[in-house]
């Protein structure tokens, strides 16, 4: 079985600091990482995908996130957060190997900006 | 344009109501997806499907039902609508051997 734990509910930060969002996820085999972020009234959007190579991978609008395979996390960090990243943001993982498509998400991180 | 597309964009009806939501891809993906997302955010897969398998998720109650013409297009009907029913329905697609999910804009379903 695979599961996405976002230990913060919610998360609000200074517009211009930098921002850090926990993911941990279970997972028995080689996992397919993911963060998504759904602004209001949308759907999700994909902001970046891991599988392998340098565990820092890096996203759309300047998001980043480091896979720590010892620790089974996948945080997601931006270096200083816009108004416009105010949405809930989704951790998720799915099974590297054929046959195993199903993608398990996390409950989400509602990030709000202060001014 | 290329996308996920959804219709309606919100609907409101009665319990005991039959309604029916459309979505198509244009990525030419192989897979459709029907995730429920409630009020609290939780995302819970429906169905995925493609042109040789459909798989339901075994929690999805027997009055929800896929309906797809081709692999562009999977619609989701519910046949008697209950209050717990009241949710967004995100439709999502994905191409056979990628790994990544597309979402549509979701369908904001009310039953009163």
């Amino acid at each position: 079985a695979q599961s996405v734990t976002q230990p913060d509910a919610r998360v609000t930060v200074s517009e211009g600091a930098s921002l850090q969002l926990r993911c941990k996820y279970s997972y028995s085999g080689t996992p397919y990482l993911f963060w998504y972020v759904q602004y209001p009234r949308q759907g999700l959007q994909l902001l970046l995908k891991y599988y392998s190579g340098d565990p820092v991978v890096q996203g759309v609008n300047g998001f980043e996130a480091e896979f720590i395979k010892s620790n089974s996390s996948f945080h997601l960090r931006k270096a200083s957060v816009h108004w416009s990243d105010s949405a809930v943001y989704f951790c998720a993982v799915r099974g590297f190997n054929y046959g195993n498509e199903k993608i398990t998400f996390g409950a989400g991180t509602k990030l709000t900006i202060k001014p | 344009e290329t996308a996920v597309f959804q219709t309606p964009n919100y609907h409101v009806t009665q319990v005991g109501n039959e309604v029916s939501f459309n979505c198509k891809q244009t990525l030419g993906h192989d897979t459709m997806y029907w995730y429920k997302q409630d009020s609290k955010k939780l995302l819970k897969i429906m169905f995925s499907y493609n042109n040789k398998q459909l798989i339901v998720n075994e929690t999805v109650p027997r009055r929800f039902s896929p309906q797809s013409s081709d692999k562009a297009h999977l619609n989701l009907r519910i046949k008697s609508v209950e209050p717990e029913d009241s949710a967004v329905y995100l439709c999502a697609s994905s191409r056979l051997g990628e790994y990544e999910q597309y979402f549509g804009p979701g369908t904001r379903l009310t039953v009163l």
